[in-house]
């Protein structure tokens, strides 16, 4: 059975003072990983997909990286409108269904 | 803004009732997934569905069903509801059922069952 464990499940930080969330997974094959951000009372917003062991993708003050048992994302200088919950998500090989962590609630403070 | 919308925003339902959520896709995408998120958790697949036929289920049971129509819009029936449905029911649309194309999210639909 596919697992996704998210780490740590709140973080607080100060504008500025950078940190990394973690997500361990396993699965059967990995076909890919998905970093979201969710605002409350909204649907998550797409970030990444990572496929393969090694693979980095940035975007402004995000950064994804993967290898063959666990995601980080890395929050380089972060803002309060950063302040959101970051879900991982991973799809085995042959199959279509995602299977979700439960979140790491950030909180960036002024 | 992903351009998927849902209805309605909240529902109010009481046990053994049946309920209908509506997802309608972004524009071109030809594939919607529904998910159920409960409070504190993350999404949990329900189902998909590509052309108008599902494509793969979550460990949902029957009682959740869905359609998917010509326009691409598409329903989620749930029957018989029990108090553990209650949740945010999110829809997704995307381009094609490969992983490489990216999941757009709707809002949600927040139900409540009494």
């Amino acid at each position: 059975e596919d697992q996704v464990t998210q780490s740590p499940e709140a973080l607080r930080l100060q504008e500025g003072e950078s940190s990394s969330l973690n997500c361990s997974y396993t699965v059967s094959g990995l076909r890919g990983l998905f970093w979201y951000r969710q605002d409350p009372g909204k649907g998550p917003e797409f970030l990444f997909t990572l496929y393969s062991a090694g693979e980095e993708k940035e975007k402004e003050r995000l950064k994804a990286t993967l290898t063959k048992k666990e995601s980080f994302l890395h929050i380089t200088a972060p803002k309060p409108e950063d302040s959101a919950t970051y879900l991982c998500a991973v799809q085995a090989g042959g199959s279509y269904i995602p299977t979700f962590g439960r979140g790491t609630s950030l909180i960036v403070h002024p | 803004e992903t351009g998927v919308t849902q209805s309605p925003t909240h529902l109010i339902k009481t046990r053994g009732q049946q309920v209908t959520l509506r997802c309608s896709s972004q524009s071109g995408h030809n594939t919607v997934s529904w998910y159920q998120q409960a409070l504190g958790q993350g999404p949990q697949f329900i189902f998909q569905y590509y052309r108008e036929e599902e494509n793969g289920r979550g460990n949902f049971p029957p009682r959740f069903s869905g359609l998917q129509f010509p326009n691409y819009s598409s329903e989620l029936n749930v029957n018989a509801l029990e108090l553990d449905d209650s949740a945010l029911y999110l829809c997704a649309s995307s381009s094609g059922t490969s992983t490489e194309e990216t999941q757009y999210f709707g809002p949600g639909t927040r139900l409540l069952v009494l």
